[in-house]
């Protein structure tokens, strides 16, 4: 069974500030997914990569599947960006299932 | 372009009484369908998926249950509520294969 930690579980940053959230895995995956959740519960799916990096705006993900490791960048935060971020791996399967990470709770200040 | 339907947005439930569920998607054909749970303060707990109609299976035992009488309808029910299935449920879908999965709005579930 795949272990997946997200560091820090929580966050606050000043508006402006360049932003890394960190979630390493432990056993060799498919792909990982960066998805954020609002306070109101929904969730939207940020990116998914098996490799290298992605970039939709401010938001940057990298993974490093060597070191089963990947991070995801916000620069020049806004309060907006406020929000519970969820690591999450899916395996080598036909269900595409997905393990989550415990979150990284974010709070930017204005 | 395809989207998900998720009902009740919240409930409110008596310990022992029955749950039903519903999330249908429309848009796409034979998707996976999922449902998670997120207990008060915890992570995100993968429930049951389902790769076709009538195919469920259970990642985690307990006193809940799944099905899919149709292509892009998925039920989560019980029989008799327990105080721990308190949480928010969540349905989501993908295409076959590894996708991103696209999430409901969620129900938030209180058992009295």
């Amino acid at each position: 069974k795949n272990e997946v930690e997200q560091s820090p579980q929580n966050l606050t940053a000043q508006e402006g500030e360049f932003i890394t959230i960190n979630c390493s895995y432990s056993v060799g995956i498919s792909a990982l997914h960066w998805l954020q959740q609002h306070p109101g519960g929904g969730i939207v799916s940020l990116f998914m990569l098996s490799s290298g990096k992605k970039k939709h705006g401010r938001l940057i993900a990298t993974i490093n599947i060597q070191e089963k490791h990947s991070s995801l960048h916000i620069t020049a935060s806004h309060p907006r960006d406020s929000a519970v971020y969820i690591c999450a791996v899916s395996a080598y399967n036909a269900g595409n299932m997905l393990t989550f990470g415990g979150g990284t709770r974010l709070m930017v200040k204005p | 372009s395809q989207t998900i339907h998720q009902w009740p947005a919240t409930l409110v439930q008596p310990v022992g009484s029955p749950l039903s569920l519903e999330c249908t998607v429309e848009g796409t054909s034979n998707p996976n369908l999922y449902w998670y749970r997120q207990a008060a303060g915890r992570g995100l707990q993968l429930l049951f998926y389902s790769v076709g109609i009538g195919q469920i299976s259970s990642e985690v035992p307990q006193n809940l249950s799944a099905s899919r009488p149709q292509d892009r309808q998925f039920i989560l029910s019980s029989k008799k509520l327990l105080l721990s299935d308190s949480g928010f449920y969540l349905c989501a879908w993908s295409p076959q294969g590894s996708q991103p999965q696209h999430f409901g709005d969620g129900t938030r579930l209180s058992i009295l």
